[in-house]
Formats: structure tokens, sequence, C-alpha cells
């Protein structure tokens, strides 16, 4: 049974860096037939989508245009980990985060993360 | 403009049937388009459900009941959720995604209410 926990500190004052990790059991980071996916929830930006990081012989990433000059996804092989990081966060950065695998075969979100509530605030 | 638009809320009795919308962006040509659903209950995060693209193309959940399922309306430029047989814990937030411009968009989301 695949499980992603997830941690990091859930408190950030203005420009501060939003780092979050989610450990993989029962898949790997580094397979082929997922990819592996950072999403927040807020009350005014609803679902959003971040980015992911995926391997294809190698390692790939994408980033949402919205935060794609402030953001960094990298997996860990040897922790089978991924980790998010979002630069000079303002009080829009608010929100629950999770990780999320999404499978390749049929293309679906399956297993999340718990989510980490990120509040931003001086 | 948003590129998925969801009503905010949404009543239907026990028993009965709920219809979902999701409005593709005037422009956009739903009939591209997979779209995705999930289902979302407080302090969890979404669960999958269903996804619709065509009656060749479309899947349904693991262990999601055969009264959810999806559908679109070409007309109206939008991805369409249907449950019949409504029941109580069928009351959760409903949220549609698609793949566009190299992401995933999410619509605003419905809160269904049972009652």
């Amino acid at each position: 049974q695949v499980q992603l926990q997830q941690s990091g500190p859930g408190l950030l004052k203005p420009s501060q860096t939003l780092s979050l990790t989610c450990d993989i059991s029962g898949d790997s980071v580094s397979s082929n037939s997922a990819t592996w996916n950072w999403i927040r929830q807020s009350p005014s930006r609803g679902l959003e989508w971040l980015g992911r990081t995926y391997y294809r012989s190698r390692s790939y990433n994408d980033y949402a245009v919205s935060v794609k000059s402030r953001i960094s996804i990298d997996p860990d092989t040897s922790k089978n980990q991924f980790s998010l990081q979002l630069i000079s966060v303002t009080p829009e950065d608010t929100a629950m985060y999770y990780c999320a695998r999404k499978r390749v075969a049929d293309d679906v979100f399956d297993v999340w993360g718990q989510g980490t509530l990120v509040t931003v605030s001086s | 403009q948003a590129v998925l638009t969801q009503p905010s809320s949404l009543s239907a009795s026990p028993g009965a049937s709920a219809s979902l919308t999701c409005t593709l962006r005037s422009g956009i040509n739903v009939e591209t388009y997979r779209f995705y659903w999930y289902q979302q209950k407080p302090g969890s995060p979404p669960q999958y459900l269903l996804r619709f693209k065509s009656v060749s193309d479309k899947q349904q959940g693991s262990g999601v009941p055969s009264r959810f399922f999806g559908s679109k309306d070409v007309s109206g430029n939008a991805g369409l959720l249907l449950i019949s047989g409504l029941q109580s814990e069928d009351e959760a937030d409903y949220y549609c995604m698609i793949w566009h411009n190299s992401a995933w968009v999410f619509g605003g989301g419905t809160k269904l209410t049972v009652l």
C-alpha cells in the first residue's frame, strides 16, 4: 500500500522560504510509472496544482506558471522522498499543501499526503 | 475568466439525481478534454471518482459506485458529473480537473448538500 507522509513547518513570515518534504512508502520516487506532485488548497484560490517531478531515464520537473519563478520540486532517491521549496512567500501563499502521486497508467491522483497547513503571517 | 467554472453549491434530496457542471472557458473545445472528477469531504484530501472524455474513453475509480458517472454537454461546453440515487454520504465538495496548457487545472468546486 502506497503512503505519502508530509513534514515541514506550518508557520512562516513574509519573505521566508516554504520547505516541505513528502516521504514515499510502497513506491519509488524514481518510478517510471508515476509523477510526484504538490497541490495546495485555500479558500481564495481553491485547488491549485503547483508542479511535479518524475523520472523517465532522468529527472524532470514541470511547474505552474503562477509560481514558476519561485518554486523548486526536487526528488531525493537516497531517502525516497521529494520536496517543495517556495521562496519569498506572502500571505497569499497561506494554504493547505498536499503531496500526491499520479499514476501514469490511468492518469489519476490516487494517493495523497495528509496535508500541511502553512500560514504566512507577520 | 477562469478555465473551469463550477457552481458554488447545489442541493438535492435523498434518492434524487444531481447533475454537477464544469464549464470550460469559451474558445476551448470541450470535446478534446478528459474531465476528471474528485470528491472531497471535510478534513480529507480529494478522492478520485472517475474520468470522462467520451463513451469509449472513460474510467471509473476503484470502488466508486456506478451511480456516479460522467458525461459532457457539448452545446454547453461543459463536463458533467451525474449522481443518481443520492445518499447522505454523497454530501461533499466536488471538483473537476483537466490537463490544459501543460498544467493540471481545477474547477472552483461545487458543494453538494443532500437534504
